[in-house]
């Protein structure tokens, strides 16, 4: 059974930049898996940030952004805010019109 | 502006049936593809189903393959899940969610939109 993997939790310094990761517990994540981040606060439906690997959702800031980084999908925030504090998750396709959520990555801003 | 919600959700008996529905406003339905991701409470996301403009494409997770069933009415503007024999791990809150695209070449995880949820408790 394939496992997305994200990093549990990670801080970062206001106005600092961080960089998120989702991997595969087996093989290396392409474009091919079209890889999306999506971000969540307490209370509230998820929020859309990217899709396709790097097609930023209307509305979200540029200090957003994604690629492909080594063998695995990527978020970055750049100059981070306070109410980035948020659950951030990552979805991979895996084909046959299939998709699995990582676990998602608890991020504090401190 | 988009709007997606959701209802249908409550409390069922283990082994019971509950049907779904998401009602959308905001947009032309039969242009998009859809799709159901739950969230238990205080644990991530789980993708569940999705289904093309058309319904020609449909997927469904390893946990509820062969219980749960996605459909739409584009003439409705509506998305349904019909989940049979409910069991204590499907209790969630249930996002109906708009596709970026139809999902012509895939139902790819290109989600746009995200209705409030509706909480599905299952419990004797």
């Amino acid at each position: 059974q394939t496992v997305v993997t994200q990093e549990p939790s990670f801080s970062v310094s206001p106005g600092g930049t961080v960089t998120l990761t989702c991997g595969l517990s087996s093989g290396s994540v392409s474009t091919s898996y079209y890889p999306s981040w999506y971000q969540q606060t307490p209370g509230q439906p998820p929020r859309t940030l990217i899709y396709s690997t790097n097609s930023r959702s209307s509305g979200v800031p540029d200090r957003f952004s994604a690629s492909i980084l080594g063998n695995k999908a990527a978020l970055t925030i750049t100059g981070a805010q306070a109410d980035d504090e948020s659950d951030y998750y990552c979805v991979l396709y895996l084909g046959s019109g299939i998709s699995v959520f990582g676990g998602g990555t608890k991020l504090t801003v401190l | 502006e988009v709007q997606l919600v959701e209802s249908g959700g409550g409390l069922v008996q283990p082994g019971r049936s509950l049907r779904l529905s998401c009602a959308v406003s905001g947009f032309t339905f039969d242009d998009y593809a859809m799709y159901w991701v739950r969230q238990a409470p205080g644990k991530g996301l789980e993708w569940v189903s999705g289904i093309s403009w058309n319904s020609g494409r449909i997927g469904y997770a390893d946990s509820v393959k062969g219980r749960f069933t996605i459909s739409r009415d584009n003439a409705k503007n509506s998305l349904y899940l019909q989940m049979n024999s409910l069991r204590a791990e499907d209790m969630a809150f249930y996002y109906c969610v708009k596709g970026v695209g139809s999902g012509w070449n895939g139902l790819v995880p290109d989600f746009d939109s995200w209705g409030q949820g509706t909480l599905v408790t299952v419990s004797s």
